[in-house]
């Protein structure tokens, strides 16, 4: 079974910071990953996905991720954080491409951006 | 707005009783997810349908059952209620059954039990 970590349970940032949140899977086999967010009193949203191809990936609102297959990761990044980027972030996998639809996520990060 | 629609936003209700979550898919999505966010547990996949059919299934407790109707809609259903089914329920929704449909998230119920 496939397993998600987020090391970083909480963030405080100042705006303008850079932003690196970490996560890591567990699982043997092609996976499909995926960035969703969550703003305070919202649904979660996607911000970004892998399935293949290049590494980095782009999402939206300025967020990227890298994909670092020999590290089982796919950290979230943003040169400059807002303080908009308040909320909580959640990493996601599925066994793709075949394996369904069912993601598993990590226990999220809270992000704290001061203004 | 992501299109997902679920009813109620809030519950409350008591130990042992039996409540029903509602879930309105986006239009042509035929594919419906639950999840279920708790403190202890985090966001967890509970089960999935496809156009009337199960397809997944993820830790979802026997005491809680799922339906999907043939207007798409789905229904969770939670019985013999615990304290420890409070959660945030979710559903979600998708085109399709792969990976590379993307899942639109409802707003989700609240749901306390006392």
């Amino acid at each position: 079974a496939q397993s998600v970590s987020q090391h970083n349970h909480h963030v405080i940032l100042s705006e303008a910071a850079s932003l690196e949140l970490g996560c890591n899977y567990s699982y043997g086999g092609t996976v499909n990953l995926f960035w969703y967010v969550q703003y305070p009193g919202q649904h979660l949203q996607l911000l970004l996905k892998y399935f293949s191809g290049d590494p980095l990936v782009k999402g939206i609102k300025g967020f990227e991720a890298e994909f670092i297959k020999s590290k089982f990761s796919f950290n979230l990044r943003k040169p400059s954080v807002q303080w908009s980027d308040t909320a909580e972030y959640f990493c996601a996998v599925n066994a793709g491409p075949n394996a369904g639809n069912m993601l598993t996520f990590g226990g999220g990060t809270r992000l704290m951006v001061k203004p | 707005d992501s299109g997902v629609t679920q009813t109620p936003k809030h519950l409350i209700t008591a130990t042992g009783q039996r409540v029903t979550l509602r879930c309105s898919p986006r239009s042509g999505d035929l594919s419906v997810y639950w999840y279920q966010q708790s403190l202890d547990q985090g966001l967890q996949f509970l089960i999935q349908y496809y156009n009337g059919e199960e397809r997944a299934k993820g830790n979802i407790l026997e005491r809680f059952s799922a339906q999907q109707f043939p207007d798409l809609h789905s229904e969770l259903n939670l019985s013999s209620l615990e304290l420890g089914d409070s959660a945030l329920y979710f559903c979600a929704s998708s085109v399709g059954l792969t990976a590379y449909n993307e899942q639109f998230f409802g707003p989700g119920t609240r749901l306390t039990v006392l």
